[in-house]
């Protein structure tokens, strides 16, 4: 296990799309986190999964997000009728026990023209 | 609500120097845990300290200590001898919900 995966690195979509990314945990974690960023500023956290469980969802930004993990193992986040304001970077984390930190995937920025 | 305040945007340190990046944070909780992250430019983020609030003992990491004040809310990260690779931005964490806006560090050779 190499790490945190996300994919796609770079999505470029017209207004009003759908677009979905998905992240790939460290597989011995149990607790995966959904942020944004964007330039200059730190990660802004949209919800959080235990598990399968989605125990935080209230930080989502408006309906239009929505996200999940079936089977407790990678997870997907999906932004609906893009806007251009969603542009920014996407990072998701695991954590296998909350005191010993998160490890980071590289992304995904996101481009709404 | 949890918050997270960096009050320093950029900060600068010539090359084998010490560094001192500030930060307080504010919380109701008594067990919380404290971190800081480095993000080198279009790199990914990495853990580089964590303290758990219930020890008294700041956390050291080779060259990374902290100065964890629990009753001033204070949380600054001393970085020694600083090497051109510790460029980065670095954020200040509570806990996996609130990070602060960050710091940008630059290394003067």
């Amino acid at each position: 296990d190499t790490g945190v995966s996300q994919d796609p690195r770079h999505k470029i979509t017209k207004r009003g799309q759908n677009v979905t990314f998905r992240c790939d945990p460290i597989s011995e974690h149990n607790r995966l986190y959904w942020y944004r960023q964007t330039l200059g500023q730190g990660p802004e956290f949209l919800t959080y999964f235990q598990n399968e469980a989605q125990l935080e969802k209230s930080r989502l930004l408006s309906d239009r997000f929505s996200a999940e993990r079936p089977k407790g193992s990678f997870s997907t986040l999906e932004i609906q009728r893009t806007e251009q304001g969603d542009s920014a970077m996407y990072l998701c984390a695991s954590s296998g026990r909350r005191s010993y930190g998160y490890t980071f995937g590289s992304g995904t920025r996101l481009t709404v023209v | 609500a949890q918050t997270v305040t960096q009050s320093q945007p950029e900060m600068s340190v010539q090359e084998a120097e010490t560094v001192t990046l500030s930060c307080t944070y504010d919380t109701s909780e008594s067990d919380y845990y404290l971190f800081w992250y480095k993000q080198p430019p279009s790199r990914q983020m990495i853990l580089v300290i964590r303290q758990e609030a219930y020890k008294q003992q700041n956390a050291t990491e080779n060259r990374f200590s902290v100065n964890f004040q629990k009753a001033a809310k204070s949380f600054s990260l001393k970085i020694s001898d600083s090497q051109l690779g510790d460029a980065a931005m670095y954020f200040c964490a509570l806990g996996g919900l609130t990070f602060g806006t960050g710091t940008r560090l630059t290394i003067i050779p």
